[in-house]
């Protein structure tokens, strides 16, 4: 079952505009974090919010964390043609004990920036 | 910067063939993954290993063996390809965790992908 959902599945909008994706997830967890994937290529680390943090900064990216709701949102300001890509949200598996590492990922939004 | 390899971008095999999809990574991370990824399914977990020759199944194991024999590299086995395993294959790394301990992160690092097609 996906830990983490993100909302909207797909996102169309103009450079220079702000850009917010949102994910959902079940269980408790100790961290959260986003990734990009450029069309058929790996995914790329953007930012980890540690699950006792409630806002985080990356240069455009803002990431927000609301543990009470199990959510989590993604904000691209001025945004630009390259900021095209798909957006995950992963969460770490297991609360408790040892996770080795897992993450679960969520389905996806795709971003169009359109020039 | 972390470096994570895959063998191939692209690969044409035919249903029955044995294939193996390898996975290098040089910055001696213990724990290594492989995923599957398909339109509307996101990422499913295939396998994974948190050390040298141990292995642990992930969420869609079935028609899927893995290898880790040494420290850097991580090979996925598929032992008699179908066309249902047509996919991107998405291999990964990421050092050591401690579970729930602060200091942990879990980033993982990906390689390029493969995109295999059986014919």
């Amino acid at each position: 079952s996906q830990q983490g959902e993100e909302d909207p599945q797909a996102l169309s909008i103009q450079e220079g505009e702000n850009a917010t994706m949102n994910c959902s997830y079940k269980t408790s967890i100790n961290n959260l974090q986003w990734y990009r994937q450029n069309s058929g290529r790996g995914l790329v680390h953007l930012i980890l919010i540690r699950s006792n943090e409630r806002e985080k900064h990356s240069g455009r990216l803002r990431v927000t964390l609301d543990t009470s709701k199990k959510s989590s949102s993604l904000l691209i300001t001025a945004s630009r043609a390259a900021d095209t890509a798909s957006y995950f949200c992963a969460t770490d598996a297991d609360a408790g004990g040892t996770s080795y590492g897992k993450l679960t990922f969520g389905q996806g939004t795709i971003l169009t920036v359109h020039p | 910067d972390v470096k994570v390899t895959q063998s191939s971008r692209y690969l044409v095999k035919r249903t029955g063939e044995k294939v193996f999809l390898e996975c290098v990574q040089d910055m001696d991370h213990e724990n290594m993954f492989w995923y599957r990824q398909d339109p509307g399914l996101g990422l499913r977990l295939i396998y994974f290993s948190y050390d040298v020759k141990m292995k642990e199944k992930g969420d869609i194991p079935e028609g899927y063996s893995v290898s880790r024999e040494k420290k850097e590299r991580f090979s996925l086995i598929l032992e008699s390809a179908s066309t249902n395993q047509t996919s991107m294959y998405l291999c990964a790394s990421s050092t050591w965790t401690s579970g729930r301990a602060w200091g942990s992160t879990d980033t993982q690092y990906f390689g390029p992908g493969t995109r295999l097609t059986v014919l």
